[in-house]
């Protein structure tokens, strides 16, 4: 099992630019999110999916889109990238309460 | 909302030596997740812990649940340079069972 994936690894991006990050799990799980981590802030939850189909927000959702089409797996949309959105992505999914993480994506918004 | 605080910060080893990280919850704590992050890559699980007084070990890393305090510690014993890393606590938010708030983590770094 190749766990949960995410693509990118690093990006780069100029003010305005859009882009999707994908997250990939092979192990079934029915829960995934979405997390950025910054210095000093911790992980913070962007949105999250409880199923197929379903999304929700979570801590710091502005500025970000999410989409569920397939179980496996999990889009995060930035429609107008900002400097501000400079920082490390992490994927997870769950079973049972424990998450599974993904390697991240590394972004940078000049 | 439920807050995670971590404490150290930071914290600054020699190899060998014994360290404390403790996790101290705003609310009743339902379950706690120990996370362990090398730089540049993600979160690797380390044990969970969901019963008051409940204490897990994996190899020289120990933690306790203590309820009535609201609050977890993370042991580790002879630490090593392997040791070195961010770790996270995680709990459940609101209710809910399977969204997780974390600490901020605490950098630990051991020298050899």
């Amino acid at each position: 099992n190749a766990g949960v994936t995410q693509t990118p690894k690093f990006r780069v991006l100029k003010t305005g630019q859009s882009m999707t990050l994908l997250c990939a799990q092979d192990m079934n799980h029915e829960y995934m999110y979405w997390y950025r981590q910054d210095p000093g802030m911790g992980l913070r939850l962007i949105h999250y999916s409880v199923g197929e189909g379903t999304t929700a927000k979570g801590e710091v959702p502005d500025g970000y889109n999410v989409s569920r089409l397939k179980k496996q797996n999990f889009l995060l949309g930035l429609e107008s990238a900002a400097p501000s959105q400079t920082s490390v992505y992490f994927c997870a999914s769950s079973y049972r309460g424990e998450q599974f993480f993904g390697p991240g994506t590394r972004l940078t918004v000049l | 909302s439920q807050e995670l605080e971590q404490s150290p910060q930071s914290l600054i080893v020699q190899e060998g030596k014994n360290l404390t990280i403790n996790c101290t919850s705003s609310k009743t704590l339902y379950g706690l997740y120990w996370y362990k992050q090398k730089y540049g890559e993600g979160l690797i699980f380390l044990m969970m812990l969901q019963k008051g007084g409940e204490e897990k070990s994996h190899e020289k890393i120990t933690a306790k649940l203590d309820e009535k305090k609201q609050q977890s510690s993370l042991h580790i014993t002879a630490s090593q340079p392997s040791h070195a890393g961010i770790y996270l606590c995680g709990a459940f938010s609101g209710g809910s069972n399977y969204k997780l708030t974390f600490g901020k983590g605490t950098l630990l770094t051991v020298n050899p």
